[in-house]
């Protein structure tokens, strides 16, 4: 049982390039989502997803995309990178009402 | 929408004293209070949460009281040791089957332990 997982671990990017930051849970949850966390300002909601074909936006969704379509996985898109998105990425999942789980974390970095 | 407040930014506490980390919310419809534990370089970990039907909950050395009517909760370590060393978040939900998954996050509270 392998929890959350997020691959890469860490990513480099010149401004305009795009990525996606990859995310699977193997604990068949229903609920997915993506936060940023930066110094000093704790983590924030960019996205969420109530399950599969379900996705909706969090406080900071601009300049990224996402999509749901396995109950397993929830990618993060960022469609042409900015300096503004450097940052430490965080997925995490819940069943239900329960715990959420958060994954290892993906520190991007934007040059 | 949902804001937290979280105090103090940093703790400094001798090992075998106790430390509270205290929050606050503004949205009376959140129900579900979690607090993470975060170490350097990894996600944050679930320690302990308390839903808006419970007062206090325990868990050995960690105690969290939630106060509806004030909508502030705390975090309570006792005799604090090395390993608590590390960054604390609040956080508050208004968490229902089908809805909105969200957690809305405090700052973050560096608490360390002095031997």
């Amino acid at each position: 049982n392998a929890g959350v997982t997020q691959t890469p671990k860490f990513q480099v990017l010149k401004t305009g390039q795009s990525m996606t930051l990859q995310c699977a849970q193997d604990m068949n949850h229903e609920y997915m989502s993506w936060y940023r966390q930066d110094p000093g300002m704790g983590l924030r909601l960019i996205h969420y997803s109530v399950g599969a074909g379900i996705t909706d936006q969090g406080e900071v969704p601009n300049g990224y995309n996402v999509s749901r379509s396995t109950t397993e996985d929830f990618p993060l898109r960022l469609l042409s990178a900015a300096p503004s998105q450097t940052s430490v990425y965080f997925c995490a999942s819940r069943a239900g009402t329960g715990t959420q789980y958060f994954g290892p974390g993906t520190r991007l970095l934007v040059l | 929408g949902e804001n937290v407040e979280q105090h103090p930014s940093t703790l400094s506490v001798q090992e075998g004293d106790s430390a509270v980390i205290k929050c606050t919310y503004s949205d009376s419809a959140s129900n579900y209070f979690p607090w993470y534990k975060q170490e350097l370089g990894k996600g944050p970990q679930l320690i302990i949460d308390i839903r808006s039907n419970v007062g206090e909950k325990k868990d050995q050395r960690i105690a969290v009281t939630l106060n509806k009517t004030a909508k502030h909760f705390s975090l309570h370590i006792t005799e604090t040791q090395p390993e608590d060393s590390a960054v604390y978040f609040c956080a508050a939900s208004r968490v229902v089957r089908g809805g909105a998954d969200g957690l809305t996050f405090g700052k973050g509270t560096h608490l360390i332990i002095q031997p």
